[in-house]
């Protein structure tokens, strides 16, 4: 069966400090991937996303994920995290044939500690 | 303009109450979803609307019953709600209606089933 997978439940850090929220698919060949941002009471916000091509892609606020066809993984990365990012983070898989569909991970909740 | 409305913010009713929750984009796309999403969960699709018309429905009870009037509107008539119901209801669009298109979110309406 399809599925994501997003270990951490919840990730605290510190302002400043660098970042990396994991993320794990099993698709029978490689999905689009999507990483989105939810802020409390808002929608979601993409992030960034892959399709094929070059392995690191570059999104939106100064992330970035590397696509990892070995790990069937799509890490989201942050260098420096602002006290701004506190959100939960999605990460979501679709194929080609299911018509918009998408299947989100559960979720890690980051805080960030001034 | 990347901005999809939703109308109303808050909704309370009772479980014999009929309402209704709009959504509206201006960006020309041909698809719109809603999708439902628990605290603390990701989000759950509900129904998507591609080129006006209904292309996935993941089962969802009858007494949720979408309408798409035109490719800029979107709604979701409630009637006869149980309390269980009571959720973030995102609507979102976008290009085609296919996986590999980024999704734009609305706030959400926050119902609330008494």
């Amino acid at each position: 069966a399809q599925s994501v997978t997003q270990p951490d439940i919840h990730i605290t850090v510190s302002e400043g400090a660098s970042l990396e929220l994991r993320c794990n698919y099993s698709y029978g060949a490689t999905p689009y991937l999507f990483w989105y941002v939810q802020s409390p009471g808002q929608g979601l916000q993409l992030l960034l996303k892959y399709f094929s091509g070059d392995t690191l892609v570059q999104g939106i606020k100064g992330f970035e994920a590397e696509f990892k066809r070995s790990q069937s993984s799509f890490n989201l990365r942050r260098p420096s995290v602002h006290w701004s990012d506190a959100a939960e983070y999605f990460c979501a898989a679709g194929c080609y044939n299911q018509g918009g569909k998408l299947i989100f991970g559960q979720g890690t909740e980051l805080s960030v500690k001034p | 303009d990347t901005e999809v409305t939703q109308t109303p913010k808050h909704l309370v009713m009772g479980m014999t109450n009929k309402k209704s929750l709009k959504c509206e984009q201006h960006m020309g796309h041909r698809a719109m979803y809603w999708y439902k999403q628990k605290a603390k969960k990701p989000p759950e699709l509900m129904f998507v609307y591609s080129y006006e018309k209904l292309s996935i429905n993941e089962s969802v009870p009858s007494r949720f019953s979408p309408e798409c009037p035109n490719s800029s509107l979107l709604n979701l008539h409630l009637h006869a709600l149980q309390p269980e119901d009571s959720a973030l209801y995102l609507c979102a669009s976008s290009e085609r209606g296919t996986s590999a298109e980024t999704q734009y979110f609305g706030p959400g309406t926050r119902l609330l089933v008494l």
